[in-house]
């Protein structure tokens, strides 16, 4: 049974460039949640799809924006790239809250490095 | 607002000794805790959670222990193993309001010494 899988594991993007990463959820779970690990800190939360629409949004700018396709796999699209946006995003598998529990499975993140 | 805190950035013992590891938040509409625990180029792994209708949680060497009136949480690992070496997230949510948005802490990186 795969868990979750994100790639690439690596990215090195220059400023104002976009940038796309990917997310296979662990088999069973349909929620996707991004985050966005800076270092030393904890995961902050981007936004959560299920049923292919967000459904609940952190305090990220909207050049942060994903999609959720059919398979219950998701993109995160971040625009415009900025200095600061260098982190490690992870993305969690979950089942939706209420369907079972709640426990979100993480992936090995992907580190991106804006220069 | 930092709605989640883990107060200690650092913790170390000795191996086969007791890991305490502590968060406090202030949300008390938080009602589902969870901790993480994170090793250097992967991601989180899930450990351990807690209902608020609990006050204890035990798995093999993990016990979480919840203090709703104080909006604490601990985390105690028995006995403690140099694997257990890691960054410690806890982690807090609303999953009755349908909403599965974790909360995190800082993270406490703990060092079991063998």
């Amino acid at each position: 049974d795969a868990g979750v899988t994100q790639s690439p594991t690596h990215l090195i993007k220059t400023r104002g460039q976009q940038v796309t990463l990917r997310c296979s959820p662990k088999s069973g779970h349909d929620t996707v949640s991004w985050y966005q690990q800076a270092l030393g800190q904890g995961p902050q939360f981007i936004f959560q799809y299920y049923e292919e629409e967000e459904r609940q949004r952190g305090n990220f700018p909207d050049r942060f924006s994903g999609h959720q396709f059919p398979n219950y796999s998701s993109e995160l699209n971040v625009n415009a790239l900025l200095l600061g946006d260098s982190a490690l995003y992870l993305c969690a598998s979950s089942l939706f809250p209420g369907q079972g529990t709640t426990e979100a499975f993480f992936g090995q993140g992907t580190r991106l490095t804006v220069v | 607002d930092q709605q989640v805190k883990q107060n200690s950035p650092s913790l170390s013992v000795q191996e086969g000794r007791i890991s305490i590891l502590n968060c406090d938040y202030t949300n008390s509409m938080f009602d589902y805790f969870l901790w993480y625990k994170k090793y250097p180029a992967e991601g989180p792994t899930f450990l351990i959670s807690i209902s608020s209708i609990k006050d204890k949680n035990e798995d093999g060497r993990f016990t979480v222990f919840l203090n709703k009136s104080a909006k604490h949480l601990s985390l105690h690992i028995v006995p403690s193993q140099p694997g257990d070496s890691a960054v410690y997230f806890c982690a807090a949510s609303r999953p009755s309001s349908n909403t599965g948005k974790l909360i995190f802490g800082q993270g406490t990186t703990l060092q079991v010494k063998p």
